[in-house]
């Protein structure tokens, strides 16, 4: 395991409010990435990092901002929260290797 | 159409059974990965692997790169091997290596 986790693993938010989910990494990865995970479409990219204040946009990027201001952590903010937004999160980080790892998911409700 | 398509997407087996999936790509790849994740769980790399094939236990995966086709093999299946199987390749685009998933293979092992 790559030590990563994410918090928090479970949320129920409202429409219309803010959002944070953290990603925590200790094995110095260079890259990290943010997924959703939903039922028909798999995995999709969201945001990604190539080192710190290094950002880019996935698929998915709408409604979503990212930021990483150290090489542990990798935050994924969503400004104003949609249902459309309910979804699993997985945070995942990769060497130069390219094979990734993955975080254990937070299940974000959105009601 | 998806870039990584995989089949079956469902798949039960009795316990002792040879079980394969499949996984096709469109895209130009620096490596395909095979990932697994168990009902509720995180996400497990399983293989890396940009030619031939490689063998864990008994999980086999191999590549075809001139057809584009990937096959991941169980020999001996158990149910503790009940979980989605998911196909992913590694493209660069615009200097970076992200991953691009299959809708994965939901593998029931039946006792």
């Amino acid at each position: 395991d790559a030590g990563i986790t994410q918090s928090p693993r479970h949320k129920v938010t409202e429409t219309g409010t803010p959002v944070t989910l953290r990603c925590h990494q200790t094995e110095n990865h260079r890259y990290m990435y943010w997924y959703r995970q939903d039922p028909g479409h798999g995995l999709r990219l969201i945001h990604y990092s190539y080192g710190v204040k290094d950002t880019d946009k996935g698929e998915v990027s709408d409604g979503y901002s990212v930021s990483r201001s150290k090489t542990e952590d990798f935050l994924l903010t969503l400004e104003s929260a949609t249902s459309s937004q309910t979804s699993v999160y997985f945070c995942a980080t990769s060497t130069m290797s390219y094979e990734q790892y993955f975080g254990p998911g937070t299940r974000l409700t959105v009601t | 159409k998806n870039e990584v398509e995989q089949s079956p997407q469902n798949l039960t087996a009795q316990e002792g059974e040879f079980i394969t999936i499949n996984c096709s790509y469109s895209v130009g790849i620096s490596a395909l990965h095979w990932l697994q994740q168990h009902p509720g769980g995180g996400i497990v790399s399983l293989f890396m692997l940009s030619s031939g094939k490689k063998k864990h236990g008994r999980l086999i995966a191999t590549i075809n790169i001139q057809e584009k086709h990937s096959s991941l093999h169980i020999t001996a299946s158990h149910p503790r091997d009940s979980a989605v199987y998911i196909c992913a390749v590694s493209s660069p685009q615009g200097g970076s290596e992200k991953l691009v998933f299959g809708k994965g293979t939901k593998l029931t092992v039946n006792p």
